[in-house]
Formats: C-alpha cells, sequence, structure tokens
C-alpha cells in the first residue's frame, strides 16, 4: 500500500453518469495532482492543488470538477463523460516546491460507454 | 507541442545485457530529471533522478546520464533483470509559476527483459 491511496481501481459510466473518483495521502504533502494517462501518450496534467487552493488547470473540459476539501484528500467529479475520456487517472502528492518528484496512487481507470 | 520525448515505444533486451532508455527534452528551464518506473494496474514509482548541475547519477544498476547541450538523458540498466520488465517515464522538473514546480512526462517506453 503506497501513502496515496485512489478509490475506486475500476470504474465504467455511461455518458449521462455522475460519479466521483477519491484520493487521500498520508504523507503530509501539500501538493496534489490528478494526471491523465492514455494509451502510448504522456502522462498528462490536469489540475494543480497546492495549498487546497487550485494552480493549474490546463484547459480540462468543465465534465471534468476537482475539490479539494483539505491537503490530505483530492476528488475529481465526472460528469456527462464521452467515451474519449476513458483512461487511467492518477493522483499524485508532493511537497510544494519539492524537486525530488511526486508519490503516485496507483489509478482509476475508467471506462466510459 | 511534447515538451519531453521518449521516441522508442518499446525496447526488448536479453537477461543480463545493458538496456538503453532514451529522452529528450526542449525547455530549457528544466533543471532536474526524473525517471519512472510503472507496472501494470500500478501507479508510477520514482526511480532515479539527476540534477541539471550533474552529468551522471548512478544507484545501483541504474545510471541516468544528462547532456545538457544535446538536451538529451538516457537511463541505463546493467544488468538487466526479467523484473525490470515495465514501462518507464521520463519526466523533466521546473518552476513554472512563483513557487509551482511542475513535472513534465514523456510518452514512456515498455522495457521487456526476455529471459
Amino acid at each position: 500500500e503506497t501513502g496515496v491511496t485512489q478509490t475506486p481501481r475500476h470504474l465504467v459510466m455511461g455518458m449521462t453518469n455522475k460519479k466521483s473518483l477519491k484520493c487521500e495521502q498520508h504523507l503530509g504533502h501539500n501538493a496534489m495532482y490528478w494526471y491523465k494517462q492514455s494509451a502510448k501518450k504522456p502522462l498528462e496534467l490536469m489540475f494543480v492543488y497546492n495549498f487546497k487552493e487550485q494552480t493549474e488547470n490546463n484547459s480540462v473540459p468543465s465534465r471534468f470538477s476537482p475539490e479539494c476539501p483539505n491537503s490530505s484528500h483530492l476528488f475529481l467529479h465526472l460528469h456527462t463523460l464521452q467515451p474519449e475520456d476513458s483512461a487511467l487517472y492518477l493522483c499524485a502528492s508532493s511537497h510544494v516546491g519539492d524537486s525530488d518528484g511526486y508519490t503516485f496512487g496507483s489509478g482509476t481507470r475508467l471506462t466510459v460507454v | 507541442d511534447q515538451q519531453v520525448k521518449q521516441n522508442s515505444p518499446s525496447l526488448s533486451v536479453q537477461e543480463g545485457r545493458i538496456s538503453i532508455l532514451n529522452c529528450d527534452y526542449t525547455n530549457s528551464m528544466f533543471d532536474y530529471f526524473l525517471w519512472y518506473k510503472k507496472y501494470p494496474a500500478e501507479g508510477p514509482t520514482f526511480l532515479i533522478s539527476i540534477s541539471s548541475i550533474k552529468d551522471k547519477n548512478e544507484d545501483g544498476r541504474f545510471t541516468v546520464f544528462l547532456n545538457k547541450s544535446a538536451k538529451h538523458l538516457s537511463l541505463h540498466i546493467v544488468p538487466s533483470q526479467p523484473g525490470d520488465s515495465a514501462v518507464y517515464f521520463c519526466a523533466a522538473s521546473g518552476w513554472v509559476s512563483g513557487s509551482a514546480r511542475q513535472l513534465t512526462f514523456g510518452s514512456g517506453t515498455q522495457l521487456t527483459v526476455l529471459p
């Protein structure tokens, strides 16, 4: 079990559904991130939260809505997704300004049908 | 436009031989470089890193080389073992704004070590 826990591990949802992905870290980090990994593509940064404040939104469609209630928890709310949104969604955490990299969760494998 | 590129999507190597994974970057503001390893159904895990003030960093079987003038880095694994079979992501770190550092990832290279 890593210090970053993501639930659920797998999710299948219809295009009209609303679901949420959850991420929790127990490392005392103060920055959290959502990444999307599609097949044979780079990990794409979606959102960045530093000290619970969103500092980055990389042109992500509004059907993805992040929420960071505290520095240990991060959510990604999903609604009216498209089949092309099917991917592995990874959460990561770090200390703000830390150059030693991030700690990743195991990801949520999302399939939109 | 990708700022971090891994041009080889896959690499196969015989057990005991050397594996060399390559990565190129375009942004001169990157000053720290990392390699992550990813097994199926798991998140990426940190493997080794190098600061831009160095040209080599070694950790056991893993060595990372940085050529700043060519904006190129490589990961050498020797000797390669079947357990090294995984996807390897190159990542570059730089200050994006104020107090925020961000990692920019390549698309990954699937390494297969054949017994």
